[in-house]
């Protein structure tokens, strides 16, 4: 079966470095996303990786290993509106996206 | 520019009733998705509609149906309608070149009693 493993929560202190971890086992590989979702919000997309290496973007950066099947989305600087749950999700053979449960991430002042 | 519109916000339903769920695009994106979130799960792809005129099945198609007549709109069909169908249901488009991100609608939240 296809299944995408995230921690369920996550708890950081503003100004600090996290690190959200996501382990995939999909019928083929098209690419990992990473979302963000605010409570009661629809979710936005973040990041998207295809090859291994570290994508950056800001105070976000993303990592692959596809040889792993592992992903982390890296979040610097934590501001309190980053507040949120992150979503993993890999593109699967159909070009259907897979969706982790998503991390819930709580930042403290 | 409006992205992804759903209607409605919200709704309450009684267990057998039908309801239609309204989804409409404005970025001419050719596949769009309903999906249903519920806690502690992650999303969960109902019916996909590839382009224009042709829909395919997910992975929770059942008590379900959609139509895709034109570009725009998706609506999504509950025909009779059962309590574990009580989730927030978001509808999504892609345009299907490059990343190919999903932009997502704020979402139907629907209470079946």
């Amino acid at each position: 079966g296809q299944n995408i493993d995230q921690p369920t929560e996550m708890t950081a202190t503003e100004g600090a470095i996290v690190q959200i971890n996501c382990t995939y086992q999909t019928s083929g590989f098209n690419g990992l996303f990473w979302y963000q979702q605010h409570a009661g919000e629809a979710p936005t997309f973040l990041s998207y990786n295809v090859l291994d290496g570290l994508e950056e973007k800001g105070r976000f950066s993303s990592f692959l290993s596809r040889s792993k099947g592992y992903s982390y989305l890296l979040l610097k600087e934590l501001q309190m509106k980053d507040s949120a749950s992150y979503l993993c999700a890999v593109m699967d053979s159909n070009y259907q996206l897979i969706w982790g449960a998503g991390t819930k991430l709580i930042i403290k002042p | 520019t409006a992205g992804i519109t759903q209607a409605p916000t919200s709704q309450i339903l009684a267990a057998g009733r039908s309801m239609t769920l309204r989804c409409t695009q404005d970025m001419r994106h050719n596949a769009m998705y309903w999906y249903r979130q519920d806690l502690g799960l992650g999303l969960r792809l109902i019916h996909y509609s590839n382009t224009a005129g042709t829909t395919g099945k997910g992975e929770v198609p059942d008590g379900y149906s959609v139509s895709r007549a034109n570009t725009d709109d998706f609506p999504l069909t509950l025909a009779s309608a059962v309590p574990s169908q009580t989730s927030v249901y978001f509808c999504a488009s892609s345009d299907g070149t490059g990343v190919n991100e999903q932009f997502f609608g704020p979402g139907t939240r629907l209470t079946v009693l």
